[in-house]
């Protein structure tokens, strides 16, 4: 069983301040790592992918991956309420994607 | 591209009919996901397909779900009968390589907002 587990929040951070996003996944033959955003009623929209070790930066995103400790991360900086949704983290395995249960982000204005 | 397309968008059922959704890739895309998505169980794998062919069928959860793509640029997941439990979103996603994307990241269409009565 592939487990991916992330904080559920909800997490709360006022606008443009720092939200901090984890994800833990068990399996360690995993090699690349998406970061996938999901407004209300809507369908998951990818924001970021990851494949090395370190961090990767795109526009107000950051993804670092630790592939030793299997722990993915996205930070995104000067937060905006347009941020707010819930952020998946996927990890790949063998071509299929599992995905957390994602972190419900709200940034108050 | 026009990205990832599902219908119906909405579907409203009775308990015991067949559901029938469908899905069109992105052009040039060689595998093709179903998932379905609820609060309780969040985004599960159904079935996905490669170059058309079904490589992993274990997340269909009975034999009433089946999924089929008969060609590059089609697939339908049926239901038949459904059931009240069924009520879910049910997504389809590809990947390949187009525009900008890597060969490995997903795209995941609108989705179908299920409800089974």
């Amino acid at each position: 069983q592939k487990e991916v587990e992330q904080n559920s929040g909800p997490l709360s951070v006022p606008e443009g301040a720092i939200a901090s996003l984890n994800c833990t996944y068990s399996d360690r033959v995993s090699q690349s790592f998406f970061w996938y955003r999901q407004y209300s009623g809507k369908s998951p929209e990818l924001i970021m992918s990851i494949y090395s070790n370190g961090d990767k930066e795109d526009g107000r995103f950051t993804a670092q991956l630790n592939k030793a400790s299997q722990y993915v991360s996205l930070l995104i900086r000067d937060s905006q309420p347009s941020d707010s949704a819930t952020y998946l983290c996927a990890p790949e395995t063998g071509n299929q994607f599992y995905f957390g249960t994602g972190t419900s982000l709200t940034v108050i204005p | 591209d026009a990205g990832v397309i599902q219908s119906p968008r909405h579907e409203v059922t009775e308990m015991g009919q067949e559901v029938t959704l469908r899905c069109k890739p992105i052009s040039g895309h060689d595998y093709l996901f179903w998932y379905r998505q609820t609060m309780m169980r969040g985004l599960e794998l159904l079935i996905y397909f490669n170059n058309n062919v079904p490589i992993d069928d274990s997340g269909m959860p009975e034999d009433r779900f089946s999924a089929k793509m008969p060609n590059a640029s089609f697939s339908t997941l049926k239901i038949q009968p459904s059931e009240p439990r069924d009520s879910a979103v049910y997504f389809c996603a590809s990947r390949g390589v187009s525009g900008r994307s890597h060969y490995n990241e997903q795209f995941f269409g609108p989705g179908t907002r299920l409800t089974v009565l």
